[in-house]
């Protein structure tokens, strides 16, 4: 049973335009998500989270928008930069639930490909 | 900056071969994990260990075993490696009470 869901495997973006990066959950226990970015070859990264006292968080280009009546997080990239090209990994925790010693849930990851 | 160090970036293996990737962290982290990465998979957590001697089976750990003697290190062992174990390892770290998992550079293992 997959509770951490990101359904485009794939997406293509022109350059300068925006990024949008999608993530359901089926666990209401999660309450702390974080998305982490990876390139080929090398190990992931964090990126940017948000707890689920908040619907929203802005670091940057990245903003990260949390609706839990919806269980869906969405991550925003303005403007797509080519070095943005790299799989993004959604992941939730139920760490204020108990839940943080056994680490994070993560999505199977959507390929972002930012077209020049 | 916490620094996760997975000392063997590439390795090619034979059927039947014991197989161990060691893990490093510097940051005194009582968390510690590992993950596999294959395409279309995700990240799948094999094993964890919250404390020295320590360590609780995650959603894939057949074929698998590890070892957690010192808190800065956790090896992750393939007992009788086989094909379906080649995949990307990779190792990360967790202060107590936080919530952002830190990852190594990762372990390309190939299965031959």
């Amino acid at each position: 049973d997959q509770q951490v869901k990101q359904n485009s495997p794939s997406l293509s973006v022109q350059e300068g335009r925006i990024s949008i990066l999608n993530c359901d959950y089926t666990n209401s226990m999660f309450d702390y998500f974080l998305w982490y970015k990876k390139y080929p070859a090398e190990g992931p990264t964090f990126l940017i989270s948000i707890s689920s006292i908040k619907d929203k968080n802005e670091d940057g280009r990245f903003t990260v928008f949390l609706n839990k009546s919806a269980k869906h997080l969405s991550l925003h990239i303005v403007p797509s930069q080519p070095g943005d090209s790299a799989v993004y990994f959604c992941a939730a925790s139920a760490l204020y639930s108990g839940g943080g010693a056994d680490g994070l849930t993560f999505g199977k990851g959507t390929h972002l490909i930012i077209q020049p | 900056d916490v620094k996760v160090t997975q000392s063997s970036r590439y390795l090619v293996k034979r059927t039947g071969e014991k197989v161990f990737l060691e893990c490093v962290q510097d940051m005194d982290h009582e968390n510690m994990f590992w993950y596999r990465q294959d395409p279309g998979l995700g990240l799948r957590l094999i094993y964890f260990s919250y404390d020295v001697k320590m360590k609780e089976k995650g959603d894939i750990p057949e074929g698998y075993s590890v070892s957690r003697e010192k808190k800065e290190r956790f090896s992750l062992i393939l007992e009788s490696a086989s094909t379906n174990q080649t995949s990307m390892y990779l190792c990360a770290s967790l202060l107590g009470g936080a919530n952002v998992l830190t990852f190594g550079a990762g372990s390309r293992l190939t299965v031959l």
